[in-house]
């Protein structure tokens, strides 16, 4: 099955600068790949994905590669502020465009991200 | 805009008793997730539902079942609970076909003391 590595495990940056948060995914099958921002106590809620027919996206802030070739994808957060504080799940799964079936995610470790003041 | 509602938020039962979870989906989302997430841990995949017919598996225990009614909305069923069964549940929803964007509900507490 599909094995995600998350990395780093903690990220600690001052406000106003990028942070990057990076992961590798086993399985070339996979062309799906969101990411969450979880706070505390709360749900995993969608901030960007990306479908592997496409190298890069972003959404003001926020932007996400992804190397198919090297298997691995990133997300970059600029000019941080302290609510981007919580942590990030990156994840991969085998996205059905025309229905008939529902692969679900598999998730990496997560980063905890701090924004230092 | 409507999300995923997950009842109820908090639950606690005992050693061997008997839990049900319910999910109602975003409207018109044709597809249900359920996941698992231990203290400090990712969210775990347990099973999802297309349709209502089961369509993947994932770490799901044979004490547990789910499934998902006409109306879309899916409810996972955990028998002879045991202590290492505490998490937060999370049910999530996309619409097949859409190339599986995945939304979250905010979970369900289970603590089994």
């Amino acid at each position: 099955g599909e094995n995600v590595e998350q990395h780093p495990s903690t990220l600690s940056v001052q406000e106003g600068d990028s942070a990057v948060i990076k992961c590798t995914y086993s399985d070339s099958a996979s062309n799906y790949f969101p990411w969450y921002k979880q706070e505390l106590g709360k749900g995993p809620q969608l901030i960007i994905d990306i479908r592997s027919n496409v190298g890069e996206k972003k959404d003001q802030r926020i932007a996400v590669t992804l190397n198919k070739t090297a298997k691995h994808f990133s997300l970059h957060i600029t000019e941080t502020q302290p609510e981007d504080s919580a942590v990030y799940f990156c994840a991969a799964s085998i996205a059905m465009y025309s229905g008939g079936g529902a692969d679900g995610l598999t998730f990496g470790k997560g980063t905890h991200l701090i924004i230092q003041p | 805009a409507a999300g995923v509602i997950q009842s109820p938020r908090h639950l606690i039962k005992e050693k061997r008793e008997t839990a049900t979870l319910k999910c109602y989906p975003i409207p018109r989302h044709d597809t249900v997730y359920w996941y698992q997430q231990g203290p400090g841990q990712d969210p775990q995949f347990l099973i999802s539902f297309y349709e209502k017919m089961q369509s993947d598996k994932g770490s799901i225990p044979d004490r547990f079942s789910a499934q998902q009614f006409s109306d879309y909305h899916s409810e996972l069923n955990m028998s002879s609970l045991e202590l290492g069964d505490s998490a937060l549940y999370f049910c999530a929803s996309s619409l097949e076909g859409g190339g599986n964007t995945i939304y979250f509900g905010e979970g369900s507490w289970l603590t089994v003391v």
